[in-house]
C-alpha cells in the first residue's frame, strides 16, 4: 500500500517556465489536498478537491491550476512560475468520518521546487 | 485572533523530562483534533487523533477542552527521536483542516 505518492521530488524551473507536480493515493480516499510550506512556516492550503470533477480554492490559489478526473489523482499546474513559488510542495488525502467530515490526512513526500 | 494558534518554542528538554505543549483554536464550531509531527524537511506525519475524553498512546496523553478551545499534548519520558515540530490541527471546516505552525521540540543527551 503506497498511501500518497507525488512526483518529482526535486526541480528547479525557471521564471516563467510552467510544470505540473502529480500526486497519486491509492486510499479511495475522496478529499485531496495541496499544500505548500515555506522554509521555517506552517502549511498553507492552496486546492482542494471532495471528488472527482470538484475543486476548490485555498488560502493561496493565485499562480496555479488544479484538475481531479479521477479518484486516484489530483495534479496541481504551475504556470509562468515565479521565484515566491519556491516552497515544499505536499499533497495530501484523507477519507471521511462517519457523517462525511473530513477524517485524517494522510501526506506524501513532498516536491522541492525552487525557482531561479 | 489567529485560527489555530501554538507556541513556536523551541522547546529544549534533557532525556527522561516530561514537556507539555498546548493549542488554542478560535473556531468553536470544530469537531475534529489531532497533533502532527513533523520531522526537519519531511511531511508531516499523524501522530494521534484527540477525543473530547482525552486519550493516551503510550508516553502521548491528549486532552481537548472544547469551554476554553484548547488542546493539550503531553510527552512523558522524552527520548531523542522525539525531536520534531509538533503540529495541532483542527477542522477548518466540513472538508478541510487547519494546521497550526508548529511547536519545536528538541530533546538532548
Amino acid at each position: 500500500n503506497a498511501g500518497v505518492t507525488q512526483t518529482p521530488k526535486f526541480r528547479i524551473l525557471k521564471i516563467g517556465q510552467s510544470m505540473t507536480l502529480q500526486c497519486t493515493q491509492d486510499m479511495n480516499h475522496n478529499y485531496m489536498y495541496w499544500y505548500r510550506q515555506d522554509p521555517g512556516m506552517g502549511l498553507k492550503l492552496i486546492y482542494y478537491s471532495v471528488g472527482a470533477g470538484i475543486t476548490d480554492k485555498g488560502e493561496v490559489p493565485n499562480g496555479y491550476n488544479v484538475s481531479r478526473s479521477t479518484t486516484e489523482d489530483f495534479p496541481l499546474r504551475l504556470e509562468l512560475a515565479a521565484p515566491s513559488q519556491t516552497s515544499v510542495y505536499f499533497c495530501a488525502s484523507s477519507g471521511a468520518g462517519l457523517a462525511g467530515e473530513i477524517d485524517t490526512q494522510y501526506f506524501g513526500p513532498g516536491t522541492r521546487l525552487t525557482v531561479l | 485572533r489567529k485560527e489555530v494558534e501554538q507556541d513556536p518554542g523551541p522547546f529544549n528538554v534533557p532525556e527522561g523530562a516530561t514537556v507539555a505543549f498546548n493549542c488554542t483554536y478560535s473556531n468553536s464550531a470544530s469537531q475534529s483534533f489531532f497533533w502532527y509531527r513533523q520531522d526537519c524537511r519531511k511531511e508531516p506525519k499523524l501522530l494521534m487523533s484527540v477525543y473530547s475524553s482525552g486519550n493516551e498512546d503510550g508516553r502521548f496523553t491528549a486532552q481537548l477542552n472544547r469551554a476554553s478551545q484548547y488542546i493539550s499534548l503531553l510527552i512523558r519520558d522524552s527520548k531523542l527521536s522525539d525531536s520534531a515540530t509538533y503540529l495541532c490541527v483542527v477542522n477548518g471546516g466540513y472538508s478541510t483542516l487547519t494546521f497550526g505552525k508548529g511547536t519545536m521540540l528538541l530533546v538532548s543527551p
